[in-house]
């Protein structure tokens, strides 16, 4: 079974960082692109940022680059999002979710239960 | 960026009703279409992709279609676990955009 666990979402100042975590399991880490995806508190999805399985394709939504970073280590089976300069306007669930694998179109087939960043003074 | 408009925002249905949301595209973007469902609380759930493919254990009740600009999103007959959020979004391009979200009430 697929399953995706997000952690490190809290309470951080504006103009903080924080580290987002996703653990993978039941599937082959390394094979599969995966994605950020967060919802800022009753509104709805914004895509944040996308890696390839090897990490050799990164892209970022214009809102968050040149602040996160998003990174993946194989070995450790994890995605991570390194978070800098918070502003208000970041505060959301983030999801990180796998591509779900079908060569017609990517979708993104599988999500974690999400982690919450509020970014507050 | 390629901005996604869904109608309508919401909509109130009956059990055993067919249910039809739209999602349009600001331009092309072939077939690289597909749908979600969230529930209160939830992660989103991948329904349909590439415009009319079922995702893996998704009930045949829905089924997707269009291409280009204009697509939708069909219920043939509406379960009460389907009342929820739905979202299309496109793969099209980078940055991956979302509809805004259809809500589908209990009437």
């Amino acid at each position: 079974e697929v399953q995706l666990v997000e952690s490190g979402g809290g309470l951080v100042q504006p103009g903080g960082s924080l580290r987002l975590s996703c653990a993978a399991s039941g599937f082959t880490f390394r094979s599969y692109s995966m994605n950020w995806v967060r919802q800022a508190p009753g509104k709805g999805l914004e895509w944040v940022s996308y890696i390839s399985s090897s990490s050799s394709t990164i892209n970022y939504a214009d809102s968050v680059k040149g602040r996160f970073t998003i990174s993946r280590d194989n070995a450790k089976n994890s995605l991570y999002l390194q978070m800098n300069s918070l502003r208000d306007e970041d505060t959301a669930v983030y999801y990180c979710a796998r591509d779900a694998g079908y060569s017609t179109s990517f979708a993104a087939g599988y999500w974690g239960q999400g982690t919450l960043v509020t970014v507050s003074s | 960026d390629i901005q996604m408009t869904q109608s309508p925002s919401s909509l109130s249905a009956s059990v055993g009703d067919r249910v039809t949301i739209t999602c349009r595209a600001s331009q092309s973007i072939a077939t690289y279409l597909n749908w979600y469902q969230q529930k209160p609380r939830e992660a989103p759930n991948l329904l349909i992709y590439a415009t009319s493919s079922l995702h893996t254990g998704v009930p045949s009740r829905f089924s997707g279609s269009g291409s280009g600009t204009d697509f939708t999103l069909t219920i043939s007959s509406l379960q009460p676990e389907d009342f929820a959020t739905y979202y299309c979004q496109q793969s099209y391009n980078i940055p991956w955009t979302f509809g805004q979200g259809t809500k589908v009430e209990i009437k």
